[in-house]
């Protein structure tokens, strides 16, 4: 079956760094995705990673481990605009349905 | 950059009536979108991929009959929530593929219905 498994919330302080991780098991593979979603709005991009690795973009940074299922989206010199749900994704192969898991809820505070 | 356009933004009908929500591709074709429903604190679910030109995919457990789904052209695809019931009140989001930011999705602004 498809499962991703990520915190339900975090908290950290602002000007700190948080980890958020994701495992994943899903039938097939073909990318791992972070969105950030604020409440009541869409999902935004925020990376993407296909091969193992850390992949850096300005404040965020993306890692993924194929063989273990596992990817963790970090962020640095968090903002309070931060506080936001941060959802991990996995495309399928064969097309570019993508599942989604439930999003973590990270609370930036003073 | 690409744009993907949702309305109405939010809709609050009564219970058995029926609501239409639009997806649009904004300066480029879309073939394929996906429809996604959002309950609070969870996470996105995939309804369904829609085709343009045929049969939308429609996810195991949803109601192909209940949740109309047309992609009659390249830009526009549309959700048609029939007969309406309050259990059917939810965040509704569609997305493309836009072959911008790695294939990954570019989401419409998203419906909030509310079934009264």
């Amino acid at each position: 079956g498809q499962n991703i498994d990520q915190p339900t919330e975090m908290t950290a302080t602002e000007g700190a760094i948080v980890q958020i991780n994701c495992t994943y098991q899903t039938s097939g593979f073909n990318g791992l995705f972070w969105y950030q979603q604020h409440a009541g709005e869409a999902p935004t991009f925020l990376s993407y990673n296909v091969l193992d690795g850390l992949e850096e973009k300005g404040r965020f940074s993306s890692f993924l481990s194929r063989s273990k299922g596992y990817s963790y989206l970090l962020l640095k010199e968090l903002q309070m605009k931060d506080s936001a749900s941060y959802l991990c994704a996995v495309r399928d192969t064969g097309g570019f349905k993508t599942i989604f898991g439930a999003g973590t809820r990270l609370f930036v505070k003073a | 950059g690409a744009v993907v356009s949702q309305h109405p933004s939010w809709v609050i009908c009564k219970s058995g009536t029926s609501v239409k929500i639009e997806c649009r591709s904004l300066d480029f074709q879309a073939t394929t979108m996906f429809w996604y429903r959002q309950f609070p604190k969870q996470s996105l679910m995939l309804m369904a991929t829609s085709n343009e030109g045929s049969k939308a995919t429609y996810e195991q457990g949803v109601e192909k009959d209940k949740f109309l789904i047309n992609h009659a052209s390249l830009t526009l695809s549309t959700l048609t929530v029939t007969s309406a019931h309050p259990e059917d009140s939810s965040f509704y989001i569609c997305s493309a593929i836009t072959g911008q930011e790695n294939y990954g999705y570019t989401f419409g602004s998203g419906t909030r219905l509310t079934v009264v």
